[in-house]
């Protein structure tokens, strides 16, 4: 089945240095989409790519969908405390049996 | 307008018994997902449903049930319940199933 793998698992920066995450699919996806998760919360849409190559930006967030829409990347600059949390993709390969396939996610934190 | 909205917030149960789990999702939106959630892993996606029909099934065994109802809130059935079943379960709607997904805060389930 599809799988979706994110890495880091774990990334621990000084307030004001940049992160990133990477995901990987093991098939092509139709779209993809960036959940944040803060302790004891639920996972909170943050965007959703579909076009291959896509860029987009959120103020200090910009995410990725690759050419072949197998991998995708968010980048924060300059992080702040307010950024602290689990990021997820979650990919959707369409199909008439929709799943939506989370990776096991990022935890950021961030040292003031 | 509300977000979606689960019940009960905490549950216990023992093993071989069976649970409901209620979701009422944003007011509009015709799909509802579930998703089971263990501690440091990504949501897994268990069932969704559009317009009172299953439009997705994820890799869980038949002890796992779902249905949507007029109103398209939902609930999630978990029969013979083993200790494998403690999870944070998710519900999630949105306008369209491959819509961005909006998560309630969930329902803790704890198996002893």
């Amino acid at each position: 089945g599809q799988q979706v793998m994110q890495i880091p698992q774990y990334q621990h920066v000084q307030e004001g240095e940049d992160f990133t995450t990477y995901c990987n699919s093991s098939t092509t996806l139709s779209n993809i989409q960036w959940y944040k998760q803060r302790p004891g919360g639920h996972p909170v849409f943050l965007i959703q790519l579909v076009k291959s190559g896509e860029v987009k930006k959120q103020k200090r967030l910009t995410f990725q969908f690759g050419e072949a829409k197998k991998n995708s990347s968010l980048h924060i600059t300059a992080t702040q405390t307010t950024d602290v949390g689990t990021y997820f993709c979650a990919g959707d390969s369409g199909g008439s049996n929709y799943k939506l396939t989370f990776g096991k996610g990022t935890l950021l934190t961030v040292n003031p | 307008d509300a977000g979606v909205t689960q019940s009960p917030t905490h549950l216990i149960k023992t093993r071989g018994q069976h649970v409901t789990l209620r979701c009422s999702p944003i007011s509009g939106h015709k799909s509802v997902s579930w998703y089971q959630q263990v501690l440091g892993q990504g949501p897994q996606f268990i069932f969704q449903y559009y317009e009172k029909e299953e439009r997705g099934r994820g890799n869980f065994p038949d002890r796992f049930s779902a249905r949507q109802f007029p109103n398209y809130s939902s609930e999630l059935n978990v029969n013979a319940l083993l200790l494998g079943d403690s999870a944070l379960y998710l519900c999630a709607s949105s306008s369209r199933g491959y819509q961005p997904q909006h998560f309630g805060d969930g329902t803790r389930l704890s198996i002893l």
